[in-house]
């Protein structure tokens, strides 16, 4: 059974950019998350969807959005990438609303 | 808010030593508990779910732990080996928010 698959793996970007990155989740899941990692403020949650839907989103600014389809793969997007969005950025997939979280193996960001 | 706090940051032990890690969190109403970890530039690989109705889950040599009512949870690890050695993290999936909530981690060194 395949994993949560995260592409790329590895992005350099420049400031002022813009970002997309994708995640596959588990085959049946229908859960999606996106989080951002950091040495300095580990990880913290940027937002969720089910079905399609976004049902939570974190404390992030709007220049980060993200959508999901309707095989449940998930995009996010960054726009006018500043250099504090370097991070590890790791995606999960959940069957269902509140069960077990699966991560991928993230896409690491730099933007220089 | 709720905040997740594992102490100590780091821990360095000799091989084959038995293991307890600690989790706090601030506030109660969760619908589960998530114990990871993760090997250095990789993603979170998920050890133990315990649901906020359990006291315990066992997997191999791991065995965690949660009192919901005091607001802890631990991680044992029996007989440790050095390929362990990794960060460990807990996180709480929030009562009607659908997101999980990180602790800082512990980054665990098991020395042959």
């Amino acid at each position: 059974k395949a994993g949560v698959t995260q592409t790329p793996r590895y992005l350099i970007k420049t400031r002022g950019q813009q970002v997309t990155l994708s995640c596959s989740p588990i085959s049946g899941h229908r859960s999606v998350s996106w989080y951002q990692q950091t040495p300095g403020q580990g990880l913290q949650f940027l937002f969720e969807y089910f079905s399609e839907t976004q049902r939570n989103k974190g404390n992030f600014p709007g220049r980060f959005s993200g959508r999901q389809f309707s095989n449940s793969r998930s995009e996010m997007n960054v726009s006018t990438l500043e250099l504090g969005d370097s991070a590890l950025y790791l995606c999960a997939s959940s069957l269902l609303e509140n069960t077990e979280a699966f991560f991928g193996q993230g896409t690491r960001l730099t933007v220089v | 808010k709720q905040e997740v706090t594992q102490i100590p940051a780091a821990l360095s032990v000799p091989e084959g030593e038995n293991l307890v890690l600690n989790c706090s969190f601030t506030d109660s109403a969760i619908y589960n508990l998530q114990w990871f970890r993760q090997d250095p530039g990789k993603g979170l690989t998920s050890l133990l779910l315990i649901q906020s109705s359990q006291r315990e889950q066992t997997s191999g040599r791991l065995n965690a732990s949660l009192d919901k009512s005091s607001g802890r949870s631990t991680l044992y690890i029996a007989a440790s080996q050095p390929g362990d050695s990794a960060t460990y993290l807990c996180a709480v999936l929030q009562g009607g928010s659908e997101k999980l909530v990180f602790g800082k981690g512990m980054k665990l060194t098991v020395n042959p």
